[in-house]
């Protein structure tokens, strides 16, 4: 299985901050990775795809960028709404394998 | 738009079948190319993945429960089901439904709201 660690666990940002989120997979899985949010008492909502590309209606602070095993989530400028806990996911190959999660709080 | 709902009983005996369905509305099960996906996740941890099925009946299964999983699909209904035998305390979780898009994101683009279902006696 591809494993995937994220760091920080954890990070604590102000509204208007910019926040970086690391993703990194045991082995390469060129940009098949995903990007989602979750919000407590709600399923996940797909942020980015391929690394990079922007899921439809999800706002444009949002980014994503790597590939092979290093990838980075970006929030340009964090907004109350965006405090939530963040997972990345490879579609590289089956069993699909999550991130353990990085929770963003308020500082 | 494509919405799914789970359904099932909320609380399973130990040693007994956690039976969960997942209802597709808003289009066919049947159309596309998509997995239909079961992820679950324990009271304050991260997501796991179960396994997935395709319309053709294909199947993959994460290898940790794969002896204990199994996921169909009944077209007619347009729902597809997740088994999970016996379970113990340590399958209490909240389970989810997806749908993998397989042409463009290759993501779980589309999710329920999620089922929580605990194991005690």
């Amino acid at each position: 299985d591809i494993q995937m660690t994220q760091s920080p666990s954890s990070l604590s940002a102000s509204v208007g901050d910019r926040v970086t989120i690391s993703c990194r997979a045991s082995q390469s899985i060129i940009t098949f990775l995903n990007w989602y949010q979750q919000k407590p008492g709600k399923a996940p909502v797909l942020l980015i795809y391929g690394a990079s590309s922007l899921q439809s209606g999800v706002p444009s602070r949002f980014s994503g960028s790597g590939s092979g095993t290093d990838f980075t989530l970006t929030i340009s400028s964090l907004r109350r709404e965006d405090f939530a806990t963040y997972y990345c996911q490879q579609s590289f190959s089956s069993p699909r394998t999550f991130g353990l999660g990085t929770t963003v709080e308020v500082k | 738009q494509v919405q799914l709902q789970e359904s099932g009983p909320g609380l399973v005996k130990p040693s007994q079948t956690l039976s969960l369905t997942c209802t597709v509305s808003g289009g066919s099960i049947s159309s596309g190319s998509y997995f239909w996906t079961w992820i679950r996740q324990p009271a304050g941890k991260g997501l796991e993945w179960i396994g997935r099925i395709y319309t053709s009946g294909t199947t993959n299964y994460n290898p940790s429960l794969k002896s204990r999983v199994t996921i169909s699909i009944d077209t007619s209904k347009n729902h597809f089901s997740l088994n999970l035998s016996s379970v113990t305390a340590a399958d209490t979780a909240v389970y989810y439904c997806a749908r993998e898009e397989q042409q463009d994101s290759v993501a779980l683009d589309y999710w329920g709201q999620g089922a929580l279902v605990t194991v005690s006696s």
